[in-house]
């Protein structure tokens, strides 16, 4: 059982360039988010996909797009990086139900480096 | 406005002391709570929930958290504490019967170095 798993681990872009982050779950959740984590600003969320098809903004989505391709992938696009991107970015997925939720389940993280 | 607080960025503790990580939070109503660790280079790993029921959960790795309604707190605490537990603690709230665009709340972390 995988869980959540994001690929690249490591990245480095150069100012301007565009990439993709994937994001893959096999725990059949139907929600999905991407954190960024920068020293002393624990996690911020860029977006979130409560099911798919649906996505939404988050604290910090500005230079962000996503795309929920379908139950179990979620992408991160930075479509012109800058420095101000370069972070640790997490994929989480969990179960939102009308009677429970599941916690959150992350998945390694994406070392960016933006330079 | 909902918030989760963490007052220590930064605790040092002796290999085999006792540990207690502080979370209060500030939430309309009694929420799910949750504490997560980060080792380095990893992402976050569920510790312990509480959703209901007795105020005393216990977890993973010998951790246990109690639930105090009047304090709005759920502080984390280890009996002796071992130098792998040396990580980033994160105290987490969330609603129940959410809607689907309601968000987990974190709080801002608690490092723990933990001294041979």
């Amino acid at each position: 059982n995988a869980g959540v798993t994001q690929t690249p681990k490591f990245q480095v872009l150069k100012t301007g360039q565009s990439m993709t982050l994937q994001c893959a779950q096999d725990m059949n959740h139907n929600s999905m988010y991407w954190y960024r984590q920068d020293p002393g600003m624990g996690l911020r969320l860029i977006y979130y996909s409560a099911s798919e098809g649906t996505t939404d903004k988050g604290e910090v989505p500005n230079g962000y797009n996503v795309s929920r391709l379908n139950k179990r992938e979620f992408s991160l696009r930075l479509e012109s990086a800058a420095p101000s991107q370069t972070s640790v970015y997490f994929c989480a997925s969990f179960f939102h139900g009308s009677s429970y939720n599941s916690p959150l389940h992350f998945g390694n993280g994406t070392r960016l480096t933006v330079t | 406005a909902q918030s989760v607080t963490q007052p220590d960025i930064h605790i040092t503790v002796s290999e085999g002391a006792s540990l207690e990580l502080r979370c209060n939070y500030s939430y309309g109503a009694t929420p799910y709570l949750f504490w997560y660790v980060q080792s380095p280079g990893q992402g976050l790993q569920l510790l312990l929930k509480y959703f209901s029921g007795d105020t005393l959960v216990q977890g993973i790795k010998g951790f246990e958290a109690e639930f105090k309604r009047s304090q709005s707190s759920f502080n984390l605490r280890k009996p002796s504490v071992h130098w792998s537990d040396a990580a980033e603690y994160f105290c987490a709230v969330d609603r129940p019967l959410k809607t689907s665009y309601d968000k987990v709340i974190f709080g801002p972390g608690t490092s723990l170095s933990v001294i041979p």
